[in-house]
């Protein structure tokens, strides 16, 4: 079956760049969507169709898909993107999640 | 605005049944699909079922197959999950989101704020 993998932590210092992976096989002939979700909060959809921002997400956001990996980009990093990020995709009519990442900014 | 709110979670023991409901307002509910997310406590989302948007179509996860079933009151602008058959693994918070599509890529772009399931004796 279709698993799309994530690593399960990334630190990033405030004002850096943060990079979290998503691995799935022939990834990138799909399209990936990302989540952030804070503690207690419903999920929140930052990254669309591969590499598109809904309006109200920061421009430092960004995202980019490729072979069997998607990769979500926060530049400048905030201490308000500390949460955990999932990558998701469809495989036939079903949904995938990735495991999930939590990002912290230290 | 898109609003969604869940509903119908609460303690349940091993065996039993419940039916969440997710009401719908701020758009057309009747053009939309619907899913059910859930989320295990200190673990990652997971994808339960997903209903097309005149209910005629259905698919759910290995995992709750044959035990649960998601429906739809377009009259309502409410979706449900019944679910049946409960067992402890399926202790979680579950959401319920819209899916929405654009150029061929579909997405949720919009979830409620969940409602706890806890299956325990």
């Amino acid at each position: 079956s279709f698993e799309l993998t994530q690593p399960p932590s990334v630190s990033v210092s405030p004002g850096q760049t943060a990079s979290i992976t998503c691995s799935g096989d022939k990834l990138g002939d799909k399209y990936a969507c990302w989540y952030q979700q804070k503690p207690g909060q419903s999920p929140v959809l930052v990254i669309y169709q591969n590499n598109k921002r809904p309006s109200r997400v920061p421009e430092r956001f960004s995202a980019s898909s490729s072979g069997n990996t998607a990769t979500l980009t926060i530049s400048g990093t905030q201490a308000m993107d500390e949460a955990d990020y999932y990558c998701q995709a469809w495989d036939s009519s079903t949904v995938v999640f990735g495991g999930g990442t939590k990002l912290t900014v230290l | 605005e898109v609003q969604l709110v869940d509903s119908g979670g609460g303690l349940v023991q091993p065996g039993g049944s419940l039916r969440l409901s997710c009401a719908a307002s701020g758009f057309t509910f009747s053009s939309y699909w619907m899913h059910w997310v859930r989320q295990a406590p200190g673990k990652g989302l997971v994808w339960v079922s997903r209903i097309n948007s005149d209910g005629s179509n259905t698919i759910y996860a290995d995992s709750v197959k044959g035990r649960f079933t998601i429906s739809r009151d377009n009259a309502k602008n409410t979706v449900y999950l019944q679910m049946n058959s409960l067992r402890a693994e399926d202790t979680a918070v579950y959401y319920c989101a819209r899916d929405y599509c654009t150029d061929g890529s579909c997405y949720f772009d919009s979830w409620g704020q969940g409602t706890l399931v806890t299956v325990s004796s």
